[in-house]
């Protein structure tokens, strides 16, 4: 299994630009996670799904930013219009839900620049 | 979600045991403790996780105290492909959670040749 696939890995952009970032989860996983980590906040839960369903968004930090997940092994997180405090290591996760363990897998990662 | 601490670095010789704490004084029944770590420059990896029972796996050992107030990540021979971020989460099984993991600043591993 390839696991979790992220891109770009790394994304320069303008402030005001609109920036996409995609995720290719685990194949046969029905959750997926956005995280984002900058070295003054850690790394925080965005948004998640479960069977392509938005549970919690509630980490999502404004209007500017959106999560999509039109089927099972895809999913975008969008920002627009991008400001330089988006600058952050974006982290895309997959798990199956209702397992006990419930690891999650996560991808490398898309390192976000904003100037 | 109950909250965990952890100190904030801590620093070990190759080949050595390495013991990290993690305090969680406000756990409840359903919390499950993991562990995460994360490599540099890359995303977390699961490293074990524990209900009361004390559990052994291929990467690390985790030792549950008996009122599950606090836990120790346990790296029997620390090498430098260890040297990571450490993570204690609690994770609550059941309801609407989905398994949401929230990650606190975890401890800073070192390990010297």
């Amino acid at each position: 299994d390839a696991g979790v696939i992220q891109s770009p890995r790394h994304e320069v952009t303008e402030m005001g630009q609109e920036v996409t970032l995609r995720c290719k989860p685990i194949s046969g996983h029905n959750s997926l996670f956005w995280y984002r980590q900058t070295m003054m906040r850690g790394l925080e839960l965005l948004i998640y799904f479960n069977n392509n369903v938005p549970i919690d968004d509630s980490g999502m930090p404004e209007d500017r930013f959106s999560a999509k997940m039109p089927n099972a092994s895809f999913s975008t997180l969008k920002i627009q219009p991008s400001e330089p405090r988006d600058s952050a290591v974006y982290f895309c996760a997959s798990t199956r839900a209702y397992l006990q363990n419930n690891e999650q897998f996560f991808g490398p990662g898309t390192r976000l620049t904003v100037l | 979600d109950a909250k965990t601490t952890q100190p904030n670095s801590m620093e070990s010789n190759e080949e050595e045991p390495v013991h990290l704490p993690c305090n969680h004084s406000t756990i409840s029944g359903t919390d499950y403790i993991h562990w995460y770590r994360q490599l540099p420059s890359q995303g977390p990896e699961y490293v074990i996780h524990g209900l009361t029972s004390n559990v052994n796996n291929r990467m690390a050992s985790l030792a549950i105290a008996e009122d599950r107030k606090s836990s120790t990540l346990i790296l029997h021979r620390a090498t430098l492909r260890d040297a990571a971020v450490y993570y204690c989460i609690l994770r609550r099984e059941g309801g609407t959670s989905y398994g949401k993991l929230t990650f606190g600043q975890g401890t800073i591993l070192t390990v010297h040749p």
